[in-house]
């Protein structure tokens, strides 16, 4: 079985500070981590993914995670908030033994202020 | 390059009755998915597609729900009948095989009344 919990349902930072989107995943397998964000609207869309190479991925819009496994935990990070940054985010796990099944988190919201 | 598309957008009906979603892959995806989204929720796989088979449908409502792919592109999921706790967002997905990276469309939008 798999699963993750994003432990913060809602997030607000200012603009040029930093972000911090906190998931602890759980997974039988060797599991493949990702990050979803979801514009109001719009389609899902991958932010970044890890599959067991390096630990410390890079994704797009200067977003990255840090996969810990003895932490079980894959927290998303950005040095510098930016106003198009808000939106929905979902922490994503998936067994490499299950056939790609995704298993979404319920999602944090994240909000950007002036 | 065209994304997934997914039609309507949205849709109003009334309870009790039939609806129907629409999407196209992304051309050339082999594998296509469709989840399920409530409101303040992350989406659950409802079934997946590899070609025209249906091998993964094992959280389809198979009472109520109902999906198709018949020549291994489109693909039509209904719903008949509708009820109140069937509003939600029907997300299309596809891949390029079944272990790649999930495109998704934006949606369909279901309110029941």
């Amino acid at each position: 079985a798999q699963s993750v919990t994003q432990l913060d349902s809602h997030v607000s930072v200012s603009e040029g500070t930093p972000v911090l989107l906190r998931c602890n995943y759980s997974s039988s397998y060797s599991p493949s981590l990702f990050w979803y964000v979801q514009h109001p609207n719009k389609g899902l869309q991958l932010l970044l993914k890890y599959t067991s190479a390096a630990t410390l991925v890079k994704g797009i819009n200067g977003f990255e995670a840090e996969f810990k496994k003895s932490e079980t935990s894959f927290h998303l990070t950005k040095p510098s908030a930016h106003m198009s940054d808000a939106a929905e985010y979902f922490c994503v796990v998936s067994d490499r033994g299950g056939g790609n099944k995704l298993t979404f988190g319920t999602g944090t919201q994240l909000k950007v202020e002036l | 390059e065209a994304g997934v598309v997914q039609s309507p957008r949205y849709k109003i009906i009334e309870k009790k009755q039939p609806v129907a979603f629409w999407c196209n892959p992304i051309s050339g995806h082999n594998t296509l998915y469709w989840y399920l989204q409530n409101l303040g929720q992350g989406p659950e796989l409802l079934i997946r597609y590899e070609n025209e088979e249906a091998v993964d449908d094992s959280q389809l409502p198979k009472d109520r729900f109902s999906a198709e792919r018949l020549k291994g592109v489109d693909s039509t999921l209904k719903i008949q009948p509708a009820e109140l706790g069937d509003s939600a967002v029907y997300l299309c997905a596809s891949s390029l095989g079944g272990r790649n990276e999930q495109f998704f469309g934006p949606g369909t939008r279901l309110t029941v009344l």
